[in-house]
């Protein structure tokens, strides 16, 4: 079956310190994994996905297969990233289906 | 250019009723999706339109139902409510051409009593 899973319902963290946050997903073919971003008050969005292997607002993931994961990174966290990160899967190309996970709410001391 | 518009906010209604639920995408994206989003079952996929066709579905009973029309607005409908089916709907509109890049509306908060 198809499972997107984020084990850590709130990761908090000084602001400076790097973030890890995590997402672990099964899937048996080649999935794309994307990370979706929700600030307060905002609408959900699109922060990054693997395949454009890009870095977006200094957050990176890499997409690790052996270990069927996809953390996100930050080396330095702000104050600005507190927010709701939701890790998604897409099993096929073009597609508006998404699995998502259970999301991570990210807490930024200053 | 405008962002995904979702009508109405909020709505209470009362079991066994019916609703509809109205969704506009952004100018010139022909694909909308709609996903159902709960404190115990987070987001979940309802279904994909595009060009006024089903496109895929997730799994939910078939009182829930949605259609596209001809301009990429969308609604769905849920018949004969239950109280679990309280909850924020999300709608989401993209660029088909090979674009998986949802863009979501603010929601519909759906209260069943």
């Amino acid at each position: 079956a198809q499972r997107v899973t984020q084990p850590e319902k709130l990761l908090s963290v000084f602001k400076g310190a790097p973030v890890e946050l995590k997402c672990n997903y099964s899937y048996s073919g080649s999935p794309e994994l994307f990370w979706y971003v929700q600030y307060s008050r905002q609408r959900l969005q699109l922060l990054l996905r693997h395949i454009s292997r890009e870095s977006i607002k200094g957050f990176t993931a890499d997409l690790n297969k052996g270990e069927t994961s996809f953390h996100l990174k930050k080396p330095f966290a702000q104050e600005e990233d507190s927010a709701m990160y939701y890790c998604a899967l897409s099993g096929v190309s073009n597609t508006g289906k998404l699995i998502f996970g259970q999301g991570t709410t990210l807490q930024v001391k200053p | 250019k405008a962002g995904v518009t979702q009508t109405p906010r909020y709505l209470i209604k009362t079991r066994g009723q019916q609703v509809t639920l109205s969704c506009s995408p952004i100018s010139g994206h022909r694909s909308v999706s709609w996903y159902q989003q709960t404190p115990g079952q987070g987001l979940q996929f309802l279904f994909e339109y595009f060009s006024e066709t089903q496109r895929n579905k997730g799994n939910f009973p078939g009182r829930f139902s949605g259609r596209q029309f001809s301009n990429s607005r969308s609604e769905m409908n849920v018949s004969t409510l239950e109280l679990g089916d309280s909850a924020l709907y999300l709608c989401a509109s993209r660029l088909t051409q090979g674009s998986e890049k949802l863009f979501f509306g603010s929601g519909t908060q759906l209260s069943v009593l």
